[in-house]
């Protein structure tokens, strides 16, 4: 059974810093492309970034460069992100998802296990 | 502002049929598939449809999904108390992104 389960969401202060996980079992991590996904309470999702599954390959949404980092540790079974200089509209559940296909570089695949949250607070 | 747009909310009674658009562009649904997603309150998103009509095991055939240009649409019949969720469309973007509509509400009246 795959399993993703995130963790880190905190209470944080304007232009502080945090870092998510997101643990995952039931598949080999190591051949997925892993997502980020975000969605303000009682809004619509916003994808926020994506890690290939050798973890060189990344992107972000404008929304986040530049302050955002994905990165993940395939010994571990684990997906991070990386969040500084965070503003109040960084506030939100993040969620890590995975790719649908081993090894995808097609547009194919779509996103088709989700962990269930952690939430971010950005606020003084 | 989402990249896809989604009627805010949608409406039906039991039995009926009810279907909601998705309504993208050229970079994304126009040359993408389309998936849907079932968001119940408090709980993660979870997949419905892929890949335009494709439903994965576990859902039932009452939903169904089709694509044509830029929109897609999403089709409940037979429609029942349980059903009333959030649904969101997504698709991949040509600029390396997943792009994802703003929701559509359905309410089983």
């Amino acid at each position: 059974e795959v399993r993703l389960v995130e963790s880190g969401g905190v209470v944080v202060q304007p232009g502080g810093s945090l870092r998510l996980s997101c643990v995952a079992s039931g598949f080999t991590f190591h051949d997925y492309t892993m997502h980020w996904v975000r969605q303000v309470p009682g809004k619509g999702l916003e994808w926020v970034s994506l890690i290939g599954w050798t973890g060189v390959g990344t992107n972000y949404a404008d929304s986040v460069r530049g302050r955002f980092t994905i990165s993940r540790d395939n010994g571990e079974n684990s997906l991070y992100l990386q969040m500084s200089s965070l503003r109040t509209e960084d506030t939100a559940f993040y969620y890590c998802a995975k790719d649908s296909d081993r090894h995808c570089t097609t547009t194919t695949c779509y996103l088709d296990y989700w962990g269930p949250g952690t939430l971010v607070t950005v606020s003084s | 502002q989402s990249v896809l747009t989604q009627p805010p909310s949608a409406s039906g009674t039991p039995g009926q049929r009810v279907t909601m658009s998705c309504s993208g562009s050229r970079s994304n649904i126009g040359s993408n598939y389309v998936h849907w997603y079932q968001q119940f309150p408090g709980t993660a998103p979870q997949l419905l449809v892929y890949r335009n009509n494709q439903r994965p095991s576990g859902v039932p055939d009452r939903f169904s999904g089709s694509k044509s240009g830029t929109s897609a649409s999403l089709a409940i019949s037979g429609l029942r108390s349980e059903d009333e969720a959030d649904y969101y469309c997504a698709a991949w973007d040509d600029s390396l992104s997943w792009v994802f509509g703003g929701g559509t509400k359905l309410t089983v009246l």
